[in-house]
């Protein structure tokens, strides 16, 4: 069936520097894709969409790039901080959202 | 309230006994979801509501699963007849939108971690 899912299943970063956190899918009938934040006995927390018809959005020290050409979605947290440590999913729309696997992010004092 | 509540939040059942999963969603929300998530994975479809109807129940896994939203607020997962398989943290969602898509997403409530023994 359809899915999404990331390349690497953990990621360990310096504090200060910038992460970068990649993801394909394969549903190219998506209308949206979706980063969510999951720490540890929370639920997935929205960071960031984007709709399909779009290459780049950015939020607060966000930036969400969609590449429809090789279903490439990546996040990229600018000046990653240890509030940022969490597992991060990407998630595609189409009538239900569909989950990928999980990255788990690091952030090194 | 100002988020989707779900209780309880641990639940410890033994295999063979029924549990309910209550979730209450955000007021005025018209769609409501659940999701399973085991242990390092993401979360996994189960069924959608929009408002009192079901409109989705491809993700159940078997029929000892049953959820319902009998006045398309609250909504409980039912399962009968626990199996350690069984065991994950159970997640809703609630969205505004009709159809259950649109920007956003959907906004989760923190779960129900199941555990059977």
């Amino acid at each position: 069936g359809e899915s999404v899912g990331l390349h690497l299943p953990t990621l360990s970063v310096q504090e200060g520097d910038n992460s970068i956190i990649n993801c394909a899918y394969s549903n190219s009938a998506s209308d949206y894709f979706i980063w969510y934040k999951q720490e540890s006995g929370k639920g997935p927390q929205f960071i960031i969409d984007i709709r399909s018809n779009m290459d780049k959005r950015q939020g607060q020290r966000v930036t969400v790039l969609l590449n429809k050409t090789v279903k490439h979605l990546s996040l990229q947290i600018a000046a990653t901080q240890p509030g940022d440590s969490a597992v991060y999913f990407c998630a595609e729309n189409y009538s239900k959202l569909t989950f990928g696997k999980g990255i788990t992010l690091s952030v090194r004092p | 309230g100002a988020g989707v509540s779900q209780s309880p939040r641990y639940k410890v059942a033994k295999r063979g006994q029924d549990v309910a999963l209550r979730c209450d969603p955000i007021s005025g929300h018209v769609s409501l979801f659940w999701y399973q998530q085991a242990l390092g994975q993401g979360p996994e479809f189960l069924t959608y509501f929009q408002n009192e109807a079901q409109l989705d129940k491809s993700g159940l896994p078997s029929d000892r699963f049953f959820a319902e939203r009998p006045e398309g607020s609250v909504s409980t997962l039912k399962i009968q007849r626990t199996q350690q398989e069984d065991s994950a943290v159970y997640l809703c969602a609630s969205s505004p939108s009709s159809r259950g898509t649109g920007p956003r997403g959907y906004t989760f409530g923190s779960g129900t971690r199941l555990t059977v023994v």
